[in-house]
């Protein structure tokens, strides 16, 4: 298994651009989640979907759209990106993964930064 | 509103040195409190969740405990490869995780 998979690893953006960050997990979890983390500020919930087709605001969801596109994927864009956007981003995922208790699965990252 | 603070932000031990990180938290109704290890340039990587007070978690050099209001992460005779970002976060009522806002350690040969 994989795990959880972000695309991509690096991006330059420009301020205006707009973009998709790409996250996919194969450990069939129902819940899916995208963070930014920032230096000093931890892990920022963005958004996330407890289950396929339902989608909901986290704690900073402003500039930012979701989509669940099925139960592997979810994706998250940046219509207009903006300096304040520079961030690492993931994606996660919660659900069993061959222990008995449930947590939360994180992917590598992607290192963002609007110029 | 859920919290998380985490102590101290940074710290420098020598090889063998114990020493312990500090969580503490506030949620309303605590569904589980989790560690993760983040290594520079990688995403967190769980390592324990607590689900009541008095609980205990144990792997390696790590032990992880837990009160009402706070957890703490003890590292027994720590090793380089201990060297990491460490986080705490908590889910409550809400089933959203709050995360705090790490603490770097650095274990020197």
């Amino acid at each position: 298994n994989a795990g959880v998979t972000q695309t991509p690893k690096f991006q330059v953006l420009k301020t205006g651009q707009s973009m998709t960050l790409q996250c996919a997990q194969d450990m069939n979890h129902n819940s899916m989640y995208w963070y930014r983390q920032d230096p000093g500020m931890g892990l920022r919930l963005i958004y996330y979907s407890a289950s396929e087709g339902t989608t909901d605001k986290g704690e900073v969801p402003n500039g930012y759209n979701v989509s669940r596109l099925n139960k592997r994927e979810f994706s998250l864009r940046l219509e207009s990106a903006a300096p304040s956007q520079t961030s690492v981003y993931f994606c996660a995922s919660w659900g069993l993964a061959g222990r008995s208790y449930n947590e939360q699965f994180f992917g590598p990252g992607t290192r963002l930064t609007v110029l | 509103e859920d919290q998380v603070t985490q102590s101290p932000e940074a710290l420098r031990l020598q090889e063998g040195e114990s020493s312990s990180l500090n969580c503490s938290y506030t949620v309303s109704g605590l569904r589980g409190l989790f560690w993760y290890r983040q290594d520079p340039g990688k995403g967190p990587e769980f390592l324990f969740t607590l689900y009541s007070a008095g609980e205990e978690k144990e792997k390696e050099r790590l032990k992880a405990t837990l009160t009402k209001k706070e957890s703490f992460l003890h590292i027994t005779a720590p090793k380089p490869e201990d060297s990491a970002t460490y986080l705490c976060a908590v889910k409550g009522n809400t089933g959203k995780l709050i995360f705090g806002q790490g603490t770097t350690l650095q274990v020197k040969p």
